[in-house]
């Protein structure tokens, strides 16, 4: 079975850097496309980024860009999202989501989401 | 970037109902379009992808269609589990992989 679980949420300072973990199991991880969305309260969900299955490429939303940075460690089963320079905008529910042998841009399973505080 | 328009915002039946939700792009995506349930708490489910197939698990009362721009989402009898936001998701002209805002159907 398929699990996703992320880690790491928490309440940062505006402007502070937090590291968010997902823990794979149950599939082969290193043959999937993996993804982060987001989710602010009250909102719906927003795309964040990607990272193919090597590692060697990634694309972000424009407003994570120089920012943020997915990575992935195929040893560990384990995907990252590091964080950096948040603002309120950041504020939400992080999911981590596997992309489909299908095509990488449907998100077959996802986790339960981490929450991420930016707060002044 | 391409805009993912959702129609109703809210749409209120009783189980037994059916519900036709709608998504509409700013520009074609082809049939590349997917289908999430997402209930407080939980984590969004893959309902259907490339516009009418449904995902591994998903019971048949669940049916999409549509191309190009048009696309419905049809639920034929609503269960009570059905009650939840929906979101249509494209991923014809990325990054980003967009998001309709969502259709809540709730308990009339």
């Amino acid at each position: 079975e398929v699990h996703l679980v992320e880690s790491g949420g928490g309440l940062v300072q505006t402007g502070g850097s937090l590291r968010l973990s997902c823990a794979a199991s149950g599939f082969t991880f290193s043959s999937h496309w993996m993804n982060w969305v987001r989710q602010a309260p009250g909102k719906g969900l927003e795309w964040v980024a990607n990272i193919k299955q090597d590692g060697r490429e990634t694309r972000y939303v424009d407003s994570v860009k120089g920012r943020f940075t997915i990575s992935r460690d195929n040893a560990k089963n384990s995907l990252y999202l590091q964080m950096n320079s948040l603002g309120g905008e950041d504020s939400a529910v992080y999911y981590c989501a596997r992309g489909s042998l299908l095509a990488a841009g449907i998100l077959d399973y996802w986790g339960q989401g981490s929450l991420v505080t930016v707060s002044s | 970037e391409i805009v993912l328009t959702q129609s109703p915002a809210i749409l209120s039946l009783s189980p037994g109902e059916r519900a036709t939700l709608s998504c509409r792009a700013s520009q074609s995506v082809v049939s590349y379009l997917a289908w999430y349930q997402h209930k407080p708490g939980q984590s969004p489910r893959l309902l259907i992808y490339d516009a009418s197939n449904r995902a591994t698990g998903i019971p048949d009362r669940f049916s999409g269609r549509g191309s190009g721009t048009d696309f419905t989402l049809t639920i034929s009898s609503l269960e009570p589990e059905d009650f939840a936001v929906y979101y249509c998701q494209q991923r014809s002209n990325w990054p980003p992989y967009t998001f309709g805002q969502g259709t809540k159907v709730e308990i009339k």
